[in-house]
């Protein structure tokens, strides 16, 4: 069975501009969420959605959002990026959200460099 | 709100020395609990999880766990380190908040296994 994938892997953007990431998870997985990982601050939970609805979301402003489609394909948005917004985007995918005996595998990430 | 402590931020052990990496959450209810490893240059795979049941979790690569529910701890042990085992270990809390998923992870625990 395939892996999470996630496209692209990398990404050099300057400041102000946007950014769209793709993930698109274990076939028979519903669930995906995001994840920012940096050095200082580890990984940081984003948002996971579920059957195409935001289930749960983290600490991050507005400019980063997200979308689900009905494949469980997600895509999230960041706008006006900020140099701080550098880091390691990994996605997870998950069979069920909230199941007790749910894990969630993850893709390679796609590594954002704002300048 | 829940949270996740990794105390050792950085570990260096010579081949074939014993391993105990400590991780503790602060959530009191129903928790599934993981280990992440993230070798250098790879994606965040699943070493091991605990749901219910036995308490000491075996994973792989000779890796174990053990659930010490009155501690709100998940350390985890290797009894013989390789070069191979060079990694960040990342402890992660899972648990389902009102039928929503929430996952927690600590900041991560750079291992060093020196020849």
């Amino acid at each position: 069975k395939a892996g999470v994938t996630q496209t692209p892997r990398y990404l050099i953007k300057t400041r102000g501009q946007q950014v769209t990431l793709s993930c698109s998870p274990i076939s028979g997985h519903r669930s995906v969420s995001w994840y920012q990982q940096t050095p200082g601050q580890g990984l940081q939970f984003l948002f996971e959605y579920f059957s195409e609805t935001q289930r749960n979301k983290g600490n991050f402003p507005g400019r980063f959002s997200g979308r689900q489609f009905s494949n469980s394909r997600s895509e999230m948005n960041v706008s006006t990026l900020e140099l701080g917004d550098s880091a390691l985007y990994l996605c997870a995918s998950s069979r069920t959200s909230g199941g007790p005996w749910d894990t969630q595998y993850f893709g390679p990430g796609t590594r954002l460099t704002v300048l | 709100a829940q949270s996740v402590s990794q105390h050792n931020h950085h570990v260096i052990l010579s081949e074939a020395a014993s391993l105990e990496l400590g991780c503790n959450y602060s959530y009191g209810g129903t928790v599934n609990l993981f280990w992440y490893v993230q070798y250098p240059g790879q994606h965040l795979q699943l070493l091991l999880k605990y749901f219910s049941g036995d308490p000491l979790v075996k994973g792989i690569k000779g890796f174990e766990a053990e659930f010490i529910k009155s501690k709100f701890s998940f350390n985890l042990r290797k009894p013989s380190v390789q070069w191979s085992d060079t990694a960040e270990y990342f402890c992660a809390v899972n648990r389902n908040s009102g039928g929503y998923q929430k996952v927690t992870f600590g900041t991560g625990t750079k291992l060093q296994v020196i020849p």
